[in-house]
């Protein structure tokens, strides 16, 4: 069965850079929501759309944002890069309140 | 204090014992998650529970919504089950996570 895909799966980036992640849901999936995990800590809720419209908003930094697109499939933008900003970025998909997880892009600011 | 408490946070077990990991929470909640995260980090939904019991395989959930509490219990454990096991809540859409019981299971 297909699964929540991320992109890329690792990424190195250097203070004061973008970057951008991607997530594409398992189709006919039209939640998607961001998970920020930092080394050692629990995975912190960040944003999450339904329909191609934010429905929720959590400790999403305002250096990040993040958009839903007609295919479903979701964009995290992070500008001026902090290396607090050192984590493992999950996205998750669901239409119901399961929630499917991608593996994960694992983002290193040095 | 977090709304969503794990304990053990560390748990070695031998192969074949019998494991319950308790959450509690403090907050009103639609769902319990339990997920099941392994070493470089992905992260598996082991059940959703809104109430009462789901077996799947080796593992049950529980859930008792006026104590506010649920156990995760993992019968004839073997090496393989040795993850971060994590307790989430949802309200609405977003989850809560808690800290996660790290196990450990010794062949």
């Amino acid at each position: 069965a297909a699964g929540v895909i991320q992109s890329p799966r690792h990424l190195i980036k250097e203070k004061r850079e973008t970057a951008t992640l991607k997530c594409y849901p398992i189709p006919r999936h039209d939640t998607v929501y961001w998970y920020q995990q930092g080394p050692g800590q629990d995975p912190q809720f960040l944003i999450s759309f339904y329909e191609k419209m934010q429905s929720d908003k959590g400790s999403i930094p305002d250096r990040f944002s993040a958009q839903q697109f007609s295919d479903y499939h979701s964009e995290l933008n992070m500008s001026s890069l902090e290396l607090g900003d050192s984590a493992l970025y999950f996205c998750a998909s669901s239409t119901d309140q399961t929630q499917y997880f991608g593996p994960g892009t694992r983002l290193l600011v040095l | 204090k977090n709304e969503v408490e794990q304990s053990p946070q560390n748990l070695t077990a031998q192969e074949g014992e019998f494991i319950t990991i308790n959450c509690s929470y403090s907050v009103g909640i639609s769902a319990l998650h339990w997920l099941q995260q392994h070493p470089g980090g992905g992260i598996v939904s082991l059940f959703m529970l809104s109430s009462g019991k789901k077996k799947h395989g080796r593992l049950i959930a529980t859930i008792n919504i006026q104590e506010k509490h649920s156990s995760l219990h993992i019968t004839a454990s073997h090496p393989r089950d040795s993850a971060v096991y994590i307790c989430a809540v949802s309200k609405g859409r977003q989850l809560t996570f808690g800290s996660g019981t790290q196990l450990t299971v010794l062949p």
